[in-house]
């Protein structure tokens, strides 16, 4: 799980915070994902980027700000967010865009 | 729009009983098709996929998948289960709907391996 690390591994936060997730690969991928995984859901995909443009947008609500600087960091601000927003959110990286894709191991997330 | 369902939530399996986990698959045109393993407090891990080729597709940890596409499935089994295969098992298919091709995963079926 070295490949891909996620950070924090848990957050909690109340619904006026504003916080970051911090996805990193060092596998030499160019395309990034963000996930969501709630209970007794299928994942649900959020953001797609490749080569650091955003290709992806799932209709998420924009209280989800995807931000990727370079093609190894991946970055999910987080602002005013509902206890429904509650779940563990993964990364994910694959050398392209039709490619196989490794996980990080996430980060749990709760909303009071 | 492609998709996999999982019929099964949970199965349960003896130690060195094999072990099958079963997903059917909804496609147009060739599917692309994947297993993940998500261990407790872990993110998903690779486990195999099918693209084209043998319909026995042999992946991580001893799993094996048998592609059936008379039958639109691709279950998941091994020889002999481990108590360490506890785990939640995932199914994908890659969506080639729109432009964009992303996996589209099952709702997971958890595996139990009793000793």
């Amino acid at each position: 799980e070295t490949g891909v690390t996620q950070t924090p591994r848990h957050l909690v936060m109340g619904m006026t915070n504003k916080k970051s997730l911090k996805c990193e690969q060092h596998l030499g991928h160019n395309a990034m994902y963000w996930y969501k995984q709630s209970a007794k859901k299928p994942l649900e995909l959020m953001f797609v980027y490749s080569l650091e443009e955003r290709v992806e947008n799932n209709s998420v609500p924009s209280r989800f700000s995807p931000e990727c600087p370079n093609s190894s960091h991946l970055f999910l601000h987080l602002h005013t967010l509902q206890p429904e927003d509650s779940a563990l959110y993964l990364c994910a990286s694959s050398p392209g865009l039709e490619e196989t894709q490794y996980f990080g191991p996430g980060t749990r997330l709760l909303v009071l | 729009a492609q998709s996999v369902a999982q019929p099964e939530d949970q199965v349960n399996v003896a130690e060195g009983n094999p072990l099958t986990v079963k997903c059917t698959y909804s496609v147009s045109g060739n599917p692309y098709l994947f297993w993940y393993v998500q261990y407790p407090n872990r993110g998903l891990q690779f486990l195999l996929k099918y693209i084209t080729g043998d319909n026995l597709v042999k992946g991580s940890y001893g799993f094996e998948a048998e592609f059936n596409k008379s039958q639109t499935s691709f279950h998941l089994k091994k020889p002999s289960a481990l108590v360490s295969d506890s785990a939640l098992y995932f199914c994908a298919v890659r969506d080639i709907s729109t432009g964009f091709q992303k996996l589209v995963f099952g709702t997971g079926t958890r595996l139990l391996v009793s000793p």
